[in-house]
């Protein structure tokens, strides 16, 4: 079965700092979602990612695919505390696309920023 | 308005009890999923819902069911709740790929 590795699992950064989050997949990728979560909150949806080599920011998030569609990469340029939280990743299990929009997700990566 | 709806969104319960935690949205979606969340094992489906007579297991559904009751309407219910069901859980509505969650209900069962 397909699984999602995160790393890190936990970070901390000086306010401003830029970083960057990695989700690495046992198989190829047909669909990746990148969540933020605020501590206890609910999943807000940041972008996916489809085709190989594909890149999309929003705001000072950029996120990639990379070209065998195996890794994405989380890149957070000058953070703030408004970036703290736990981003996951998630991805559409391959037997199961266009079928039933099952998604798996990684276990998340703890960020903290420190002022 | 929030599109996706958990009530209520925290719950202490004992051992034994039967619970029911609900799911609304406006989104017009019709598919629906329930999720548990616990710390280090990140979120496993417990349910999904392509449309209301068509409901599915997800990968931990024992000890759990679900009610559609419409579309925009998708019930988790713990029949006999028990301490390791304690979790945050999540609902979600999809209309193709992407998830749109919930806030979350917070269930503590002692």
């Amino acid at each position: 079965s397909q699984e999602l590795e995160q790393s890190p699992q936990s970070l901390i950064v000086q306010e401003g700092k830029n970083l960057t989050i990695n989700c690495t997949s046992s198989k190829t990728l047909y669909g990746l979602y990148w969540y933020k979560q605020k501590y206890g909150e609910g999943l807000i949806f940041l972008m996916m990612l489809q085709k190989g080599g594909e890149e999309k920011s929003h705001e000072k998030i950029t996120a990639k695919l990379d070209e065998k569609k195996q890794q994405s990469s989380l890149h957070i340029t000058a953070s703030q505390p408004s970036h703290a939280g736990i981003y996951l990743c998630g991805a559409d299990i391959p037997e199961q696309v266009n079928r039933d929009d099952k998604i798996i997700f990684g276990k998340g990566t703890r960020l903290h920023i420190l002022p | 308005d929030a599109d996706v709806t958990q009530t209520p969104r925290n719950r202490i319960t004992k051992t034994g009890k039967r619970i029911m935690l609900e799911c609304s949205q406006t989104k017009g979606h019709d598919r629906m999923y329930w999720y548990r969340q616990d710390p280090g094992l990140g979120l496993r489906l417990i349910y999904y819902s392509f449309d209301v007579k068509d409901i599915n297991k997800g990968e931990i559904s024992d000890g759990y069911s679900v009610s559609r009751q419409a579309q925009a309407k998708f019930s988790l219910s713990l029949e006999s709740a028990i301490p390791n069901q304690t979790a945050l859980y999540f609902c979600a509505t999809s209309r193709g790929g992407t998830q749109y969650f919930g806030p979350g209900t917070r269930l503590l069962v002692l």
